[in-house]
């Protein structure tokens, strides 16, 4: 069964801190795909990245980074030099691809509320 | 491009009362989900459709909720009767099928359903 992990419920940031987001996760595939997403206060989930699991180059976009470590099976996600626009909460995914038994399930954690202040 | 639509934004009606959302996938997505998303959780899939037909629905409580989408393009969710546990955002979400994965998904806004 896929699981995703997100430990840290909330965290609070002042403006211009980086900030990392964990996320670990548990399936039996060789074979998968790693997504954040973003769900700011108006409540729409907005893509950020996605990732498969024969790519464990990081990837910088912006301010925005995240470490693909599948040894640990972590998939975290850095802010660095954080903003108030920031704030949100933010949902790592997992999903098969679609030739596999779960047909390309996406399996989400709880997600991390962040909070930026100024 | 247009994004996915659902409606109603907001609903509140009385326990064992029946309610039905919709969703309107952006245009040439074949792939459409339907998830619960509880407050301070994470979405739950309640449904995956390919086109008119579902992939999984091993998470929907079938003995209240139901859902269609008899043309391949837009799906309705429903419930009958309510309970007070359903209430949460309804989220629907499109995405693509290339290669072989399913690309990100597009989430509409959802409908927040409040149960008295």
């Amino acid at each position: 069964a896929q699981k995703v992990t997100q430990a840290q419920t909330e965290i609070s940031v002042v403006e211009k801190e980086d900030v990392t987001l964990d996320c670990v996760y548990e399936t039996r595939d060789t074979t998968y795909y790693l997504f954040w997403y973003k769900q700011p206060p108006s409540g729409e989930l907005v893509f950020l990245i996605r990732r498969n699991s024969f790519d464990e180059q990081n990837e910088i976009s912006g301010r925005y980074s995240w470490n693909f470590q599948k040894s640990t099976s972590s998939f975290n996600f850095t802010i660095t030099a954080s903003q108030v626009v920031d704030s949100a909460v933010y949902f790592c995914a997992l999903s098969d691809p679609i030739f596999n038994t779960n047909a390309g399930k996406s399996t989400f954690g709880d997600g991390t509320t962040l909070t930026v202040k100024p | 491009e247009a994004g996915v639509a659902q409606s109603p934004r907001y609903k509140i009606i009385e326990k064992r009362q029946s309610v039905a959302f919709w969703c309107n996938p952006i245009s040439g997505h074949a792939t459409l989900y339907w998830y619960q998303q509880i407050l301070g959780q994470g979405p739950k899939l309640l449904i995956q459709f390919q086109n008119n037909g579902v992939v999984d629905d091993s998470q929907l409580p079938k003995d209240r909720f139901s859902a269609e989408r008899l043309k391949g393009v837009d799906s309705t969710l429903k419930i009958q009767p309510a309970k007070l546990e359903d209430s949460a955002v309804y989220l629907c979400a499109s995405s693509e099928r290339r290669g072989g994965a399913y690309q990100p998904q597009h989430f509409g806004d959802g409908t927040r359903l409040s149960i008295l």
